[in-house]
């Protein structure tokens, strides 16, 4: 029982570059999600899906993209890498139900 | 979405009941009132919900106003690993239940 897994759990970043972050999950769930986490500061919603091949913005989307090819599998792309982005992200889905969100371990994410 | 308003700390004694309160003044009728925590250097894990009735489960027990503007997350016996930042947190029953909006918390020291 994985539930949601993100690769990598670490990574540097040169300004400019791009990177996928990647977020799977084995639980069947419909509803996924990306958030960042500054330091001290809490959760903010980049992107969210409501079901493979329907995904829409949050609260912070600028510099992000997202794809929802199946209902597994929630990446999110990083095209030109800015300071501004180092921060922890936290993929999460959820069933239909009023049950909680399953969260991953988070990405760790530093542009220099 | 209704805002929260939650204390930025407290601090308790091992072993002892913890009391986290949470107000929501701007409840609408269909809000539910959700509690997450987020362990350091982890995602947030899920911990109770509830819309007027008191909850309990394995983890803590929700106390839910009368008038629903407050609610109060009760941990019976703190222990060391219930050290965390804890979120209280409205969502609406209906389609904006799948993006929830995390605070800053209430960062909870358990004294040993």
């Amino acid at each position: 029982n994985a539930g949601v897994t993100q690769t990598p759990k670490f990574r540097i970043l040169k300004i400019g570059q791009s990177m996928t972050l990647q977020c799977t999950q084995d639980m069947n769930h419909n509803y996924m999600y990306w958030y960042r986490q500054d330091p001290g500061m809490g959760l903010k919603l980049i992107y969210y899906s409501v079901g493979a091949g329907i995904t829409d913005k949050g609260e912070v989307p600028n510099g992000y993209n997202v794809s929802r090819s199946t209902t597994e599998d929630f990446p999110l792309r990083l095209e030109l890498a800015a300071p501004s982005q180092t921060s922890v992200y936290f993929c999460a889905s959820k069933d239909s139900s009023l049950r909680g969100y399953t969260f991953g371990s988070g990405t760790r994410l530093t542009v220099v | 979405d209704a805002k929260t308003t939650q204390p930025n700390s407290m601090e308790s004694n091992e072993e002892e009941p913890v009391h986290l309160p949470c107000n929501h003044s701007t409840i609408s009728g269909t809000d539910y009132i959700h509690w997450y925590r987020q362990l350091p250097s982890q995602g947030p894990e899920y911990v109770i919900h509830g819309l007027t009735s008191n909850v309990n489960n394995r983890m803590a027990s929700l106390a839910i106003a009368e008038d629903r503007k407050s609610s109060t997350l009760i941990l019976h016996r703190a222990t060391l690993r219930d050290a965390a930042v804890y979120y209280c947190i409205l969502s609406n029953s209906g389609g904006s239940n799948y993006k929830l909006t995390f605070g800053k918390g209430t960062l909870l020291t358990v004294n040993p």
